[in-house]
């Protein structure tokens, strides 16, 4: 079964210093791999996604996370932290049968100080 | 385009009742899944319509049940509640369902059980 494991349940950085959540994947064959975010009563939001071609994936807001096949790793980086990235984050894989049945990981609340 | 809406927003509901949430996806989206988040499950998958047939469905009782009109709205029911379903239920959309496609989340129906 297609799963992805995100090991840390809360993160935080500073203001201006550079964030990493991260999420590791357990599936068989080539991986589609996504991030989510949600904010506070709201509903999850799409950042990015791998689905093949370069392991630097860019998404929105000024997110990229790096797959890494090696490690069976997919994590979201962002060079520079703002407060307005506090939020939960998710890591998630679809059905390996290509269908819109997708596991989500646990989530990572991220909290940027001031 | 507009966005996923879900209404009602907030549910109050007692145990024993039923419950119908309606989801209307984005337009031209033809797939719809739904989730049940909760703090100590997180996200879990309900089940996937796609062309009002149901593709796919997550490990929930025969107490939750779905359908798909042919305009792509869908509904979902859940018949004698429990405590244990209040939840914020969130719906998306995506526009073939496939698994290399992401998702489009609606902000949720906050369902409590009294």
């Amino acid at each position: 079964a297609q799963s992805v494991a995100q090991p840390e349940d809360q993160v935080k950085v500073a203001e201006g210093n550079p964030l990493t959540v991260k999420c590791t994947y357990s599936v068989s064959g080539n991986p589609y791999l996504f991030w989510y975010v949600q904010y506070p009563n709201r509903g999850l939001q799409f950042l990015l996604k791998y689905i093949t071609g370069d392991n630097l994936v860019k998404g929105s807001y000024g997110f990229e996370a790096e797959f890494n096949k090696s490690q069976t790793s997919f994590h979201l980086k962002k060079p520079s932290a703002l407060v307005s990235d506090s939020a939960l984050y998710f890591c998630a894989v679809p059905y390996s049968g290509g269908y819109q049945k997708v596991t989500f990981g646990t989530g990572t609340k991220l909290q940027v100080i001031p | 385009k507009a966005g996923v809406t879900q209404t009602p927003r907030y549910l109050i509901k007692t145990r024993g009742q039923q419950v119908t949430l309606s989801c209307s996806p984005i337009s031209g989206h033809r797939s719809v899944s739904w989730y049940q988040q909760t703090p100590g499950q997180g996200l879990q998958f309900l089940f996937e319509y796609f062309s009002e047939t149901q593709r796919n469905k997550g490990n929930f009782p025969g107490r939750f049940s779905g359908r798909q009109f042919s305009n792509s709205r869908s509904e979902m029911n859940v018949s004698t509640l429990e405590l244990g379903d209040s939840a914020l239920y969130l719906c998306a959309s995506s526009e073939t369902g496939q698994g290399h496609n992401e998702q489009f989340f609606g902000p949720g129906t906050r369902l409590t059980v009294l």
